[in-house]
């Protein structure tokens, strides 16, 4: 069945610190894979999305992430947090044919000053 | 150009009671889904409308059901309301075609069941 897990429930940085936050996904084709974003009482901002194609991907907020097929991966990172970027970030897999994503359990970021 | 939107943004209902939520999709769009998103978890699929027909369903018991229209609209309707059914109810709209993978997300509906 297909699944998305990230591992971490809540990570903790200080602002200028750089972010990795770990997606694993299981899939049995090449996924649509997705990072949203969501801040308090708000709903879903879409950072970045992965088709096809070049495996690293570049998204709003001077987000990245990187699709790694061998270890079923698509970790977003980014290089200096800043005190904004705290907030819910959700990694999501479309399951091709069955027309819905499926949703991790989300992992929080709180930015230290 | 509107994006996804949705009303109420907030609501409150007592147990046993009905709630209608309302998206309208996004300019172009024809599929509407809906999600459940409890607190503390993920988004969880509800179903999804084509052209005007329910095409997908998640794992919901049939108190759940929608409808969508022929702007391609949709409403969520949950009848006999449990506690558990307090959430955000996210909707969500795409384009035609192949474009099907690609969903954008309304502010969500926050339903509290007391």
């Amino acid at each position: 069945a297909q699944s998305v897990t990230q591992p971490d429930i809540h990570i903790t940085v200080s602002e200028g610190a750089s972010l990795e936050l770990r997606c694993n996904y299981s899939y049995g084709a090449t996924p649509y894979l997705f990072w949203y974003v969501q801040s308090p009482g708000q709903g879903l901002q879409l950072l970045l999305k992965y088709f096809s194609g070049d495996t690293l991907v570049q998204g709003i907020k001077g987000f990245e992430a990187e699709f790694k097929r061998s270890q079923s991966s698509f970790n977003l990172r980014k290089p200096s947090v800043h005190w904004s970027d705290a907030a819910e970030y959700f990694c999501a897999v479309y399951a091709s044919g069955t027309y819905k994503y499926i949703f991790g359990t989300g992992t929080r970021l709180k930015v230290l000053a | 150009d509107a994006g996804v939107t949705q009303s109420p943004t907030h609501l409150i209902k007592t147990r046993g009671q009905q709630v209608t939520l309302r998206c309208s999709p996004k300019s172009g769009h024809d599929t509407v889904s809906w999600y459940q998103q409890a607190l503390g978890q993920g988004p969880q699929f509800i179903f999804q409308y084509y052209e005007e027909e329910e095409r997908q369903r998640g794992n919901f018991p049939d108190r759940f059901s929608g409808h969508q229209f022929p702007n391609y609209s949709s409403e969520l309707n949950v009848n006999a309301l449990l506690l558990g059914d307090s959430a955000l109810y996210l909707c969500a709209s795409s384009g035609m075609g192949d474009r099907v993978y690609e969903q954008y997300f309304g502010p969500g509906t926050r339903l509290t069941v007391t």
